[in-house]
């Protein structure tokens, strides 16, 4: 079955620092992988995705991400953080083995910026 | 740019009460979806809707719940008799097609609050 493990519940970055933020999946299919992020009393917006061809995917607002296969990882970086990152970050898998579509996702990690 | 509104944005009800959430999708998607979070945990796939019926549902969606599109722009969620268990945010995603590596659009959810 698919699934998605989020290390880190809340990351800290002061702004101008590396963001990291971490996801590994677990996929019994080759995986397609997806970053949304939620601003305060906003939906779910698409950061990036991963379905096929390079494995460093560029996203919105500087972030990207690299697949590893053999580390199974997704995860998510931006050389510089800004106040504005600052949100909530959910990793998902897709598991489309049934024909129709359905995302896994990870707990999320909420991503605090200081100045 | 087109996007999925939910309405209402809050709702308390006490339990054993109905509860419909509303969402209108992007008007040319042809799939739906509803998920759930409960507070500190992940964002759950709830069900999927296609062409007026469940394509898919999850454990989670047992006879408590029902989804309808009444009309052309309209897609519910009904709990008929709502559990403490159930306060959670509920968000609402549509999509153009499905297929694996299909992007999912999601509203800015609604939070239950059942007590």
């Amino acid at each position: 079955a698919q699934s998605v493990t989020q290390l880190g519940s809340h990351v800290s970055v002061s702004e101008g620092a590396l963001v990291l933020l971490r996801c590994n999946y677990s996929s019994s299919v080759p995986p397609y992988l997806f970053w949304y992020v939620q601003y305060p009393n906003q939906g779910l917006q698409l950061l990036l995705k991963y379905t096929t061809g390079a494995t460093l995917v560029k996203g919105i607002n500087g972030f990207e991400a690299e697949f590893k296969k053999s580390e199974t990882s997704f995860h998510l970086t931006k050389p510089s953080a800004h106040m504005s990152d600052a949100a909530e970050y959910f990793c998902a898998v897709s598991d489309h083995r049934g024909g129709f579509q359905k995302l896994v996702f990870g707990t999320g990690t909420r991503l605090l910026v200081s100045p | 740019e087109p996007e999925v509104t939910q309405t209402p944005s809050h709702q308390v009800t006490q339990m054993g009460q109905e509860v419909i959430l509303r969402c209108v999708p992007i008007s040319n998607h042809l799939y739906f979806y509803w998920y759930r979070q409960i507070l500190g945990q992940k964002v759950e796939f709830l069900v999927s809707f296609y062409n007026n019926e469940i394509s898919e549902k999850s454990e989670i969606f047992d006879d408590q719940f029902s989804v309808e599109r009444p009309d052309g722009s309209n897609f519910t969620l009904k709990i008929r008799s709502t559990k403490l268990e159930d306060s959670a945010m509920y968000f609402c995603a549509s999509s153009p097609i499905t297929g694996g590596s299909e992007t999912q659009y999601f509203g800015p959810g609604t939070r239950l609050l059942v007590l």
